[in-house]
């Protein structure tokens, strides 16, 4: 069975801070993605990957970035996190072009 | 996503059928998906269909896809209190990224 993990299910951090969320895929997957989840607007592309060290906005990459330094790993990061980034954040994997992506259980970040 | 269009809520009762209804727009999407959210969980792949496909059936899910007027439905028949979550429905733009839908929160009641 695939499986993506993400570092925290819950975090609660403060208005300015530098925030990491890591995710882990074991399946090898070339393809890694980020979104965030908020009620009625269901999910939203922040950043993608296609490749080690390669990246792609997403729909709204304002406030974050990411980093893929090896295949299985990829971090959004929040350079200084503000109120209107608490959101449950989900990390997701594909291969190919079938599309089928494996979500891992999502961090919910709360900033205060 | 706003380019896929989807109700909020739908309740349905116990062993009744459920129908989940989406709208997309990009009419190249080569797959059409949806996703199932499970309480404090991830998505999960629920089923697809291949957007040369009208139909497509697997047990207790009925997939059915107008590509005219670009509307997929979602029918869960004999709908049971484990089917109660949020459904997504997404679209292809590219070959990399899915398009969402904001998703159809699903109660069961007894």
């Amino acid at each position: 069975d695939v499986k993506v993990t993400q570092s925290s299910r819950y975090l609660v951090k403060r208005t300015g801070e530098k925030v990491f969320l890591e995710c882990v895929q074991d399946m090898d997957h070339e393809n890694m993605f980020w979104y965030r989840q908020d009620p009625g607007l269901g999910l939203r592309l922040i950043y993608f990957s296609y490749d080690v060290k390669m990246k792609e906005k997403g729909d709204i990459p304002e406030g974050y970035s990411v980093s893929r330094e090896k295949k299985e790993r990829f971090s959004l990061i929040l350079e200084s996190a503000s109120t209107n980034q608490t959101s449950m954040y989900l990390c997701a994997s594909s291969v190919g072009q079938f599309n089928e992506q494996f979500f891992g259980p999502g961090t919910r970040l709360t900033v205060l | 996503g706003e380019d896929v269009e989807q109700s909020l809520f739908l309740s349905v009762r116990e062993g009744d059928s459920s129908v989940i209804n989406c709208t997309y727009t990009d009419s190249s999407s080569t797959y059409l998906y949806w996703y199932k959210q499970e309480p404090g969980a991830g998505l999960q792949l629920l089923t697809y269909i291949f957007s040369n496909m009208d139909m497509k059936q697997d047990q207790r899910l009925t997939v059915l896809l107008n590509k005219k007027d670009k509307h997929l439905s979602l029918r869960i028949a004999d709908t049971q209190t484990g089917d109660s979550a949020i459904y997504f429905c997404a679209e292809t733009p590219n070959d990399y990224k899915l398009s969402f839908g904001a998703g159809t929160t699903v109660t069961v009641r007894a």
